[in-house]
């Protein structure tokens, strides 16, 4: 158990659908990390935040977006949702900018 | 289930034996290297890392050179074990930039026979 927390571990929507994933970092981690894990394009970073405050961008859709509140919690906001966007999304987080990450379970994600 | 591309290639070892898994970095300048474990349904699980200005770094049962000369780097696993049976990911990072943003490897699977 890496101490990072998703929910929910499922979620089954439709195509133009509208959901958010919630991930708790391991305690006193100010670092939150959210990446997509598809079949084809394997595991992608998309957002970085650091207590609060968005710090690096990935390939991170126009559709999703993602904020980091004062509790530290992370959530991540995925809109007119496509076919495509069936995947495994992990959330990951560290203590600082610059160490090691520790990935929650993940939320898999079905569009259908 | 899985979580990882159907077409990863595969590494099919004994238990006991050595297991060497291999990855090629695309940028020149990244300086930090990690490799992940990932077993089905859960998900990536540091193992190890090394920083580019070393060549060698060791563990517990685990191994990792790095060739900065052909950006290749190695995962050396002695005596595997059924329970090393995962997805491998290498990714690469370049560091004082403030952030990090991995860029993960495809991965490869390794199956322990017991």
């Amino acid at each position: 158990d890496s101490g990072v927390t998703q929910t929910p571990k499922h979620l089954i929507t439709a195509t133009g659908q509208r959901v958010t994933l919630r991930c708790s970092p391991r305690s006193g981690d100010l670092s939150v990390y959210w990446y997509q894990q598809s079949l084809d394009q394997g595991l992608q970073f998309l957002i970085q935040y650091y207590n609060g405050e968005e710090r690096a961008k990935g390939n991170i859709l126009e559709r999703f977006s993602a904020q980091q509140f004062p509790d530290l919690h992370s959530e991540l906001n995925l809109s007119s949702l496509e076919l495509g966007d069936s995947a495994l999304y992990f959330c990951a987080s560290s203590g600082g900018l610059d160490n090691e990450q520790f990935f929650g379970p993940g939320t898999r994600l079905t569009v259908l | 289930g899985e979580s990882v591309g159907l077409h990863l290639p595969t590494l099919s070892v004994q238990e006991g034996d050595n297991s060497i898994i291999n990855c090629a970095y695309s940028n020149s300048a990244s300086d930090y290297f990690i490799w992940y474990k990932q077993e089905s349904g859960k998900g990536p699980q540091f193992i190890i890392d090394i920083r580019s200005n070393m060549d060698k770094r060791q563990g517990q049962r685990v191994t990792v050179l790095l060739n900065k000369t052909v950006k290749h780097l190695s995962l050396q696993i002695a005596a595997t074990q059924p329970g090393d049976s995962a997805v491998y990911f290498c990714a690469e990072n370049k560091e004082n930039t403030g952030f990090q943003k991995l860029v993960f490897g495809t991965g490869t699977r390794l199956l322990v026979s017991p």
